[in-house]
């Protein structure tokens, strides 16, 4: 099994463009999330689906998009990219989502730098 | 709302030794403090978690503490040994109006040198 796949791995964007990244899970997991690493920060929830069809805000939401697009894929999008969206992005499934209590399954992250 | 503070956030041992990284959390109706391993170039990995029912869990060299009374909880790893060397990121549970989220903290960067 793969696991939770992202994609693409890194990104240069400039101020303004817009992107989609990706995150697949071959788990059957209901939840999925999205997160993002700053140097110092931690990791911050920007938005998570606990299931199919439903969407909720994170920590830090501002700037961002998502479609879960079916109970496999869950989309993060940046609309007009800034440099404060620079980060590592990590995609994480659970099995059953909704409490936040259980083991989280990280992909491999995808580093984007916006110029 | 939760708010998560790790200490140290570097950490350098020699093989063999201890190595101990602690968490405080403000919200005491946090119930479940898990630990995260993160090797560079790669996304978080689970490697021991705790609920609030429980004051001690262990799984071979590394074992978590939970005191609720003082909200704190601790990592242990014994004998440490050079792949040991990774950021740990602890977390608390948050429970709000819009729901839960899992609240981490700064990370620790553990180095074990041989």
């Amino acid at each position: 099994n793969a696991g939770v796949t992202q994609t693409p791995k890194f990104q240069v964007l400039k101020t303004g463009q817009s992107m989609t990244l990706q995150c697949a899970q071959d788990m059957n997991h209901n939840s999925m999330y999205w997160y993002r690493q700053d140097p110092g920060m931690g990791l911050r929830l920007i938005y998570y689906s606990a299931s199919e069809g439903t969407t909720d805000k994170g920590e830090v939401p501002n700037g961002y998009n998502v479609s879960r697009l079916n109970k496999r894929e869950f989309s993060l999008r940046l609309e007009s990219a800034a440099p404060s969206q620079t980060s590592v992005y990590f995609c994480a499934s659970s099995e059953y989502g909704g409490s936040m209590d259980e083991k989280l399954f990280f992909g491999s992250g995808t580093q984007l730098s916006v110029l | 709302g939760e708010n998560v503070e790790q200490h140290p956030s570097t950490l350098s041992v020699q093989e063999g030794d201890s190595a101990v990284i602690k968490c405080t959390y403000s919200d005491s109706a946090s119930n479940y403090f898990p630990w995260y391993k993160q090797e560079l170039g790669k996304g978080p990995q689970l490697i021991i978690d705790i609920r609030s029912n429980v004051g001690e869990k262990k799984d071979q060299r590394i074992a978590v503490t939970l005191n609720k009374t003082a909200k704190h909880f601790s990592l242990h790893i014994t004998e440490t040994q050079p792949e040991d060397s990774a950021v740990y990121f602890c977390a608390a549970v948050e429970a709000n109006q819009a729901g839960t989220a899992l609240i981490f903290g700064k990370g620790t960067t553990l180095s074990v040198s041989s």
